[in-house]
């Protein structure tokens, strides 16, 4: 079945690193855009970032623009999310998304969610 | 920055119909969606592209838009059902990012 594995969160210092992976199985990652969602604790959903199927165009939010990068490794079928610059602000669950259609150049919406990993930015 | 404006909460008794409503400017030329996410969970596509139901959602969940606002109805809401709500877009302005509303807390009870 269709599966996305967050992994890579945990505590960093306030402008610390962090890399996020996401393993994907059970479609045809390299046909399809990603996203990153990220939710702070009690808070709502906010898009963090997009990546085109060919790694060839990605998309940020004003809040991570400058910090964040997104990448991808279609021959390990796995998605990333660098996080530099991390503030108190970053803290949240970090959500990876498969994009709605396949092979599309900007960001739709998404139908699948991995299950998240938590980040903390806390001294 | 876009905006999507939702209530932040809805109540509704068990088997009445519940209407969750989300308003932003770009929703004539952009499709709304709709997402459920029960407490400790991902979560979950209910309504794409304003009005079509994902196979396994069920049938009580229909949306509709009209001008600037898209509506999620929920037909005889279930105790179930009760969880947070959130529809999303993207910007029509040529920076392609994805916006979500600021979700929606539904009480079934």
């Amino acid at each position: 079945q269709v599966q996305l594995v967050e992994s890579g969160g945990g505590v960093v210092q306030p402008g610390g690193s962090l890399r996020l992976s996401c393993a994907a199985s059970g479609f045809t990652f390299s046909s399809y855009g990603m996203h990153w969602v990220r939710q702070a604790p009690g808070k709502g959903l906010e898009w963090v970032a997009f990546i085109r199927y060919d790694g060839s165009n990605k998309y940020y939010a004003d809040s991570v623009k400058g910090r964040f990068t997104i990448s991808r490794d279609n021959s390990k079928n796995t998605l990333y999310l660098q996080m530099n610059s991390l503030r108190a602000e970053d803290t949240a669950v970090y959500y990876c998304a498969k994009d709605l259609r396949a092979v599309a150049g900007t960001p739709d919406a998404f139908d699948i969610w991995g299950q998240g990993t938590m980040v903390t930015v806390s001294s | 920055s876009y905006e999507l404006t939702q209530p932040p909460s809805v109540s509704v008794s068990p088997g009445q119909t519940a209407r969750i409503t989300c308003s932003g400017d770009a929703l004539p030329k952009k499709y709304a969606y709709w997402y459920q996410q029960k407490s400790g969970q991902a979560p979950v596509l209910v309504i794409y592209e304003d009005s079509k139901r994902p196979s396994g959602i069920p049938e009580r969940f229909s949306g509709s838009s009209s001008g600037t606002m898209a509506t999620l109805t929920i037909s005889g809401a279930q105790v179930e059902d009760e969880a947070d709500y959130y529809c999303y877009s993207t910007d029509s302005s040529g920076n392609h990012r994805g916006v979500f509303g600021g979700g929606t807390k539904l009480t079934v009870l």
